[in-house]
């Protein structure tokens, strides 16, 4: 079957910087996806990018490494309102997309 | 309004019950999904319309039934539920399906309880 892993929950400062990891194993790679879902609400869309590397948008990075089958989201200058759960999908050979549970991020002050 | 709509935003209901879930997406877009959120779970997608086709059908139990009278709206009708389908149902909507590369945009989702 196909899964997506991702850490249950990180705790970060205000103000430092968290990685969120992601890997999976799906029937083939047609891009990745970064949702955020504040607690109660509806996921947003964050970022998606199809090729090797990393992406940069504002505070937010995307790598992905397809090799590896690894991906992860790097979020600096973390700030109060960035605390809520991120949620990881990748897009099979199907254009189906294969979502991750989620990871809840902390941000303490 | 613009975005994507969903009522009623909760919903308790008996197991002998008989009720709908309404979605509306105001952006033009072409393809519509049903999900449902559970706690510490991957969303899990239950049908896909893509215009107006239905698309995706995951084994979803039949006593969830879809409907999509246009491209704007969806329906989720629900009888004889089980208190294990109590969950966030959240609607989505894209400009397409089966094709890469566009996000969804969700709606606030329904909270279900099933009792």
């Amino acid at each position: 079957g196909q899964n997506i892993d991702q850490p249950t929950e990180m705790t970060a400062t205000e103000g430092a910087i968290v990685q969120i990891n992601c890997t999976y194993q799906t029937s083939g790679f047609n891009g990745l996806f970064w949702y955020q879902q504040h607690a109660g609400e509806a996921p947003t869309f964050l970022s998606y990018n199809v090729l090797d590397g990393l992406e940069e948008k504002g505070r937010f990075s995307s790598l992905i490494s397809r090799s590896n089958g690894y991906c992860y989201l790097l979020l600096k200058e973390l700030q109060m309102k960035d605390s809520a759960s991120y949620l990881c999908a990748v897009e099979d050979s199907n254009y189906q997309l294969i979502w991750g549970a989620g990871t809840k991020l902390i941000i303490k002050p | 309004e613009t975005g994507v709509t969903q009522t009623p935003r909760h919903l308790v209901m008996g197991m002998t019950n008989k009720k709908s879930l309404k979605c509306e997406q105001h952006l033009g877009h072409n393809a519509m999904y049903w999900y449902k959120q559970s706690a510490k779970k991957p969303l899990e997608l239950m049908f896909v319309y893509n215009f107006k086709e239905q698309t995706e059908n995951n084994s979803v139990p039949s006593r969830f039934s879809p409907e999509c009278p246009n491209s704007s709206h969806l329906f989720l009708h629900l009888h004889t539920l089980q208190p294990e389908d109590s969950a966030l149902y959240l609607c989505a909507s894209s400009q397409a399906a089966g094709t890469g590369g566009y996000e969804q945009y969700f709606g606030p989702g329904t909270r279900l309880t099933v009792t």
